[in-house]
C-alpha cells in the first residue's frame, strides 16, 4: 500500500526557534497533501490543504505567515512552524491523496509530536 | 458540512463481533461515508468507505442503512490490535477531499 513518512518523528526547540516537518509520499505521487494538528485527548484539526505547485490553502484561524508550506515536488511537502511557542507543541500529522494511489482514501503519515519550551 | 455523531466509547471482549455506530442524518446524496482509526501516538489509517451499499473488505465491513441516515462500522473478531479512535467522517470520494474530524469513538478491547 501506499506509504507516507515524516520527519523527523519528534522534535524538541526553545520558543522563538523554527522549526521544519518534511512529509514524503514514499512510493506514489501525491498530487495534493493535508497538514494536521492534534492537542492531547483532542481529535484531529486541518491546517491547511497543499497542492503540488501552487498556494497551499489555509483553514480559517491558522495563520500562514506562522505555519509555511511548501509543496515543490510530488512527493514533498514540508510545514515550518516559524517563531515557535509552547502554544504551538502538539502532534503534527500530514496525509497525501492520489488518484492513482487511491482516490477515494487518504493516506496518513506517522506524525511529529513537537514540544517547544 | 454534514456532521457525525458517534458515542465517545466502547468496550469489547477480545475475538468478539464489534458494532460501531455513527448517524450522520444530514448527510447528502453525494457525501460517502468514510471510517478512520487511530492508534495511540500514530497517524490515522484508512479502514472503510462506502455511499449507498454495504461494503466489505479485509479489516472490516461498512453496513449502511437504507435511508443513508446511519451507518455501522462491523469488526468481526476484535483484536487487541484493534484497540483505537474510530472516526466517522462524511466526504467526497474524489480524490482530493478534506477530511473533517470528530471526537471519534474510543474502542477498548478486554483481553
Amino acid at each position: 500500500g501506499a506509504v507516507v513518512s515524516q520527519h523527523p518523528s519528534w522534535v524538541i526547540c526553545k520558543s522563538g526557534t523554527s522549526v521544519k516537518i518534511e512529509c514524503r509520499s514514499l512510493d506514489f505521487q501525491a498530487t495534493t497533501m493535508f497538514w494536521y494538528r492534534q492537542f492531547p485527548k483532542q481529535s484531529l484539526m486541518l491546517m491547511a490543504t497543499s497542492n503540488e505547485g501552487s498556494k497551499a490553502t489555509y483553514e480559517q484561524g491558522v495563520e500562514k505567515d506562522k505555519f509555511l508550506i511548501n509543496h515543490a515536488s510530488l512527493t514533498l511537502s514540508t510545514l515550518t512552524v516559524t517563531s515557535a511557542h509552547p502554544e504551538d507543541s502538539s502532534f503534527y500529522i500530514c496525509s497525501a491523496t492520489s488518484v492513482v494511489a487511491g482516490e477515494d482514501e487518504q493516506f496518513f503519515g506517522p506524525g511529529t509530536r513537537l514540544t517547544v519550551l | 458540512d454534514a456532521k457525525t455523531t458517534q458515542p465517545n466509547s466502547m468496550e469489547s471482549n477480545e475475538e468478539e463481533p464489534v458494532h460501531l455506530p455513527c448517524n450522520h442524518s444530514t448527510i447528502s446524496g453525494t457525501d460517502y461515508i468514510h471510517w478512520y482509526r487511530q492508534l495511540p501516538s500514530q497517524g490515522p489509517e484508512y479502514v472503510i468507505h462506502g455511499l449507498t451499499s454495504n461494503v466489505n473488505n479485509r479489516m472490516a465491513s461498512l453496513a449502511i442503512a437504507e435511508d443513508r441516515k446511519s451507518s455501522t462500522l462491523i469488526l468481526h473478531r476484535a483484536t487487541l490490535r484493534d484497540a483505537a479512535v474510530y472516526y466517522c467522517i462524511l466526504g467526497s470520494g474524489a480524490g482530493s477531499y478534506q477530511l473533517t474530524f470528530g471526537k471519534g469513538t474510543k474502542l477498548s478491547v478486554i483481553p
